[in-house]
């Protein structure tokens, strides 16, 4: 079992729909990351949480350290929000990161 | 935000010859960087782990005489991929760690990605 898992793998939305990813993991963590991959690859960190809620323009993060679960919210969606969202978590003995398999989102106009 | 940068964003080379690949942390310093490798539609693999001034550490089945790690400055770490072969084709993307805050503060450049003829 992964220490980080994400559901779902794979998310399919019309343009304006409310998206939600989530992240759940099995370890301490002191910081957890949410990544967006566009197709040509580049990565960009989009949050970094150790507690409460985030939010930046449309995005919104949210962890709950007890539950060991973090969301990412995506509101009035858009196709251009279509990437790979990941997961990413830094485990409080660790010295890197650990990554989650990703959630592939696509955004249809 | 902190920005890392990578070059180049693409390069073709011929098997057999050597590529290097920059990383540079732009407005912060950088203790320590991470040089990862990305297959098609798999998640960041760890590479190596790079510390300023220090030699890099290696991940388990990482070959060091391969993918040769220099961390010179806070500023910079570079990947250099030696006697490149088609199956080192791959996406390689680097991230830099803040040194003013915990070392849970990772920024990641754009990536390189890297095809071996």
């Amino acid at each position: 079992k992964n220490e980080v898992e994400q559901s779902p793998q794979n998310l399919t939305a019309q343009e304006g729909e409310f998206i939600t990813i989530n992240c759940s993991y099995s370890v301490g963590i002191s910081a957890l990351h949410w990544l967006q991959q566009h197709p040509g690859g580049g990565i960009v960190s989009l949050f970094m949480l150790s507690s409460g809620k985030k939010k930046h323009g449309r995005l919104i993060a949210t962890i709950n350290i007890q539950e060991k679960h973090s969301s990412l919210h995506i509101t009035a969606s858009h196709p251009r929000d279509s990437a790979v969202y990941i997961c990413a978590v830094w485990k409080t003995s660790g010295s890197r990161l650990t990554f989650g398999e990703g959630t592939q989102l696509t955004v249809n106009p | 935000g902190a920005v890392v940068s990578q070059h180049p964003s693409r390069v073709i080379c011929k098997s057999g010859t050597s590529v290097k690949i920059e990383c540079r942390s732009l407005d912060f310093q950088a203790t320590t960087m991470f040089w990862y490798r990305q297959f098609p539609k798999q998640s960041l693999m760890l590479m190596a782990t790079s510390n300023e001034g220090s030699k890099a550490t290696y991940e388990q089945g990482v070959e060091k005489d391969k993918f040769l790690i220099n961390h010179a400055s806070l500023t910079l770490s570079t990947l250099t991929v030696t006697s490149a072969h088609p199956e080192d084709s791959s996406f390689y993307i680097c991230s830099a760690r803040d040194a003013t805050y915990r070392g849970d503060t990772q920024y990641f450049g754009p990536g390189t990605r890297l095809t071996v003829l």
